[in-house]
């Protein structure tokens, strides 16, 4: 059974950034069928799609975000990781990361792992 | 960006009842959409995808139906597991987004 742990700081100061990892266990992220990705929420507040990343180190960023995030593949470790640069408070959220799979021509995010609250402040 | 709204945004149910959650995408997704729950301090969970197929071991009670711009995720009969937050979300184009949420709540 496919399983995705976040990890990283749960503290992190203004202007600094984020950095966060996914390992995932019980299937390869290596792997041409999936592609991963990494979603937030703010305390109280809607989900918001940050990227994905594909097998091949490919990428989709969402415009709000795209030129503060990085996202990346460690084959090696059977992780991938997110950095957000610059951060300010309304980055504070938990992240969550999750397995893009396809089906039909159409992707969906399945499993999630249980996510990282993440909070911007000195 | 593809704008996604739920109604209604919260929904007062009974254990048993029939509950219906709508999603309207601003521009045509095609049946780009999934269905979520999420339940207080939890991740979300993936109910159905592609606007109308069931994610294995779902209960069959959950369905989804739509294409287009109008969706609908339907709970035939309330169970009391099922008392949570249901998002829509549309994977038709990026940048993916995601409904405000639906909140379920016991009567």
């Amino acid at each position: 059974q496919l399983q995705l742990q976040e990890s990283g700081p749960g503290l992190v100061k203004p202007s600094e950034t984020l950095s966060l990892t996914c390992t995932v266990s019980g299937g390869s992220i290596s792997s041409n069928s999936y592609s991963w990705g990494w979603i937030r929420q703010p305390p109280g507040k809607d989900l918001e799609w940050i990227g994905n990343i594909f097998y091949n180190g490919r990428t989709h960023y969402n415009p709000s975000l795209k030129s503060r995030v990085t996202m990346s593949l460690d084959t090696s470790k059977n992780q991938f990781s997110l950095k957000l640069s610059f951060v300010t408070a309304a980055d504070t959220a938990v992240y969550y990361c999750a397995r893009v799979g396809e089906t039909l021509l159409v992707e969906w995010l399945d499993p999630w792992g249980q996510g990282t609250l993440v909070t911007i402040s000195s | 960006d593809i704008q996604m709204t739920q109604s209604p945004s919260s929904v007062s149910a009974s254990v048993g009842d029939r509950v219906t959650i709508t999603c309207r995408a601003s521009q045509r997704i095609s049946s780009g959409l999934g269905w979520y729950q999420q339940k207080p301090g939890k991740a979300p969970e993936l109910l159905i995808y592609a606007a109308s197929s069931l994610q294995s071991g779902v209960p069959s009670r959950f369905s989804g139906s739509g294409s287009g711009t109008d969706f609908t995720l339907t709970i035939s009969s309330l169970q009391p597991e099922d008392f949570a937050t249901y998002y829509c979300q549309q994977a038709n184009s990026f940048p993916w987004t995601f409904g405000q949420g639906t909140k379920v709540e016991i009567k």
